[in-house]
């Protein structure tokens, strides 16, 4: 089956406008994640999506920062008046979300990476 | 409040000897453990993790992490590593405790290794 999937893979957009990555899960799973990677950092999460819970936000840095998950499937990341800071790999991630079991692992999608200018 | 700690930002290590990369975790109940690998220009791939069980936990491509409750402790292990396992290595945890609560990831650790 399809793993996770991102669009698009690059995005290239100018300071101060608004851009919008997409997440597309493995089918099925319940629980959603996007984190943030700068240029050889470490991983920063960013939201997190459990079925119809409310999802945790606490991650996002500013409000410009906002993020949907529509029928519990796919995902959408807006980043709004884009700086120059937002300039990052995008990763999103899937996972089963069973708790309790041992299907924690979460799938990685291969990110989009932004570049604003 | 969890968190996940990688004291070193890089190990180098030469091809054929053992390796090992360091994860320490702090998590106010039981905690899952993971690692995951991410070699250039592609996205993390999973590796092992820790539900329960044997502290001793074996995944892909012959790493293996033993889970230590007194130390709090993670680290991961290959006894005799390959210039291809040259990637940055990240360890996660999650509070077992917490369900609904997101993961934390360490700051990773390039790891290099020469031929």
């Amino acid at each position: 089956g399809a793993g996770v999937s991102q669009s698009p893979s690059n995005k290239v957009t100018e300071k101060g406008k608004d851009v919008e990555l997409r997440c597309d899960p493995i089918s099925g799973h319940t629980a959603l994640y996007w984190y943030r990677q700068s240029l050889g950092q470490g991983l920063e999460f960013l939201i997190y999506f459990q079925g119809n819970s409310a999802p945790d936000k606490s991650g996002l840095p500013s409000d410009r920062f906002s993020a949907e998950r529509t029928g519990g499937s796919v995902s959408t990341l807006t980043i709004q008046r884009t700086q120059q800071e937002d300039s990052a790999v995008y990763l999103c991630a899937s996972s089963p979300g069973t708790s309790g079991s041992s299907q924690e692992t979460q799938y990685f999608g291969p990110g989009t990476r932004l570049l604003v200018l | 409040a969890q968190s996940v700690a990688q004291p070193e930002d890089q190990v180098n290590v030469a091809e054929g000897n053992p390796l090992t990369v360091k994860c320490t975790y702090s998590v106010s109940g039981n905690p899952y453990l993971f690692w995951y690998v991410q070699y250039p220009n592609r996205g993390l791939q999973f590796l092992l993790k820790y539900i329960t069980g044997d502290n001793l936990v074996k995944g892909s491509y012959g790493f293996e992490a033993e889970f230590n409750k007194s130390q709090t402790s993670f680290h991961l292990k290959k006894p005799s590593a390959l210039v291809s396992d040259s990637a940055l290595y990240f360890c996660a945890v999650r509070d077992r405790g917490n369900y609904g609560q997101n993961f934390v990831f360490g700051p990773g650790t390039r790891l290099s290794v020469l031929p």
